[in-house]
């Protein structure tokens, strides 16, 4: 059974700073895709970043990057130059492919608060 | 283009009551996905439809939960009668169907329905 670990509940950092946000995962499926979404205290889940097993280099969106390591089984976020309004839940994300669902299984979460 | 849009945001029920919500999927998308985050837990697949076909359900938790999606446009979930532990925030989510390139297919999801059972 597939299963995503955020071992960080919170975080803090300062604004303009770098920040990782971890995420582990395990999957017996050697195609699977890694998803973030960030949930501000609004509610709404928002889609953040991409990594598929079979690609070759990092994902990148603006100032989010996804450093993947696949041996290690490791997908963290990595935001640069952090803002306050970065400040919500992150939530990691795996969907297995070969097996044809497409349900997607998510992490515990990590709290992220940008300091002034 | 206009998001998913979940209906009603918050919902305040007493143990054995009805309570439906809906859901309205962008525009175009044929995958239909609910989720629900109950207290201190994480973020839990319920079910997935292909426009109005149920595809995936083995998440849905008893047969209280009753999940519809008439002529594959917006979805309702309704759970009767509610107990107490089915208090928690209900996503939905929609992806674009398979005539598209393969790709991350990724789900965007709606504000959510927070469901209060007392």
């Amino acid at each position: 059974a597939q299963k995503i670990t955020q071992t960080q509940p919170g975080m803090f950092v300062q604004e303009k700073e770098a920040v990782t946000l971890d995420c582990t995962y395990d999957t017996s499926d050697p195609s699977y895709g890694l998803f973030w979404y960030k949930q501000p205290s609004s509610g709404e889940m928002i889609f953040l970043i991409y990594q598929g097993s079979y690609d070759q280099q990092n994902a990148t969106e603006g100032r989010y990057s996804l450093n993947f390591q696949k041996a290690r089984k490791s997908a963290n976020l990595v935001i640069s130059a952090s803002q306050l309004g970065d400040s919500a839940m992150y939530f990691c994300a795996m969907r297995e492919r070969d097996t044809g669902r497409r349900a997607l299984t998510f992490g515990s979460g990590t709290r992220l608060q940008v300091q002034p | 283009e206009a998001g998913v849009t979940q209906f009603p945001s918050h919902s305040v029920i007493e143990k054995g009551q009805t309570v439906t919500l809906r859901c309205d999927p962008i525009s175009g998308h044929d995958n239909l996905y609910w989720y629900r985050r109950v207290m201190g837990k994480e973020i839990k697949f319920l079910l997935h439809f292909v426009k109005e076909s149920k595809q995936d359900e083995s998440g849905m938790p008893n047969n209280r939960f009753l999940a519809e999606r008439t002529g594959g446009t917006y979805s309702t979930l309704k759970v009767q009668p509610a107990e107490l532990e089915d208090s928690g925030v209900y996503f939905c989510a929609s992806s674009q169907g398979p005539g598209m390139k393969e790709g991350p297919r990724v789900q965007y999801f709606g504000p959510g329905t927070r469901l209060l059972v007392l």
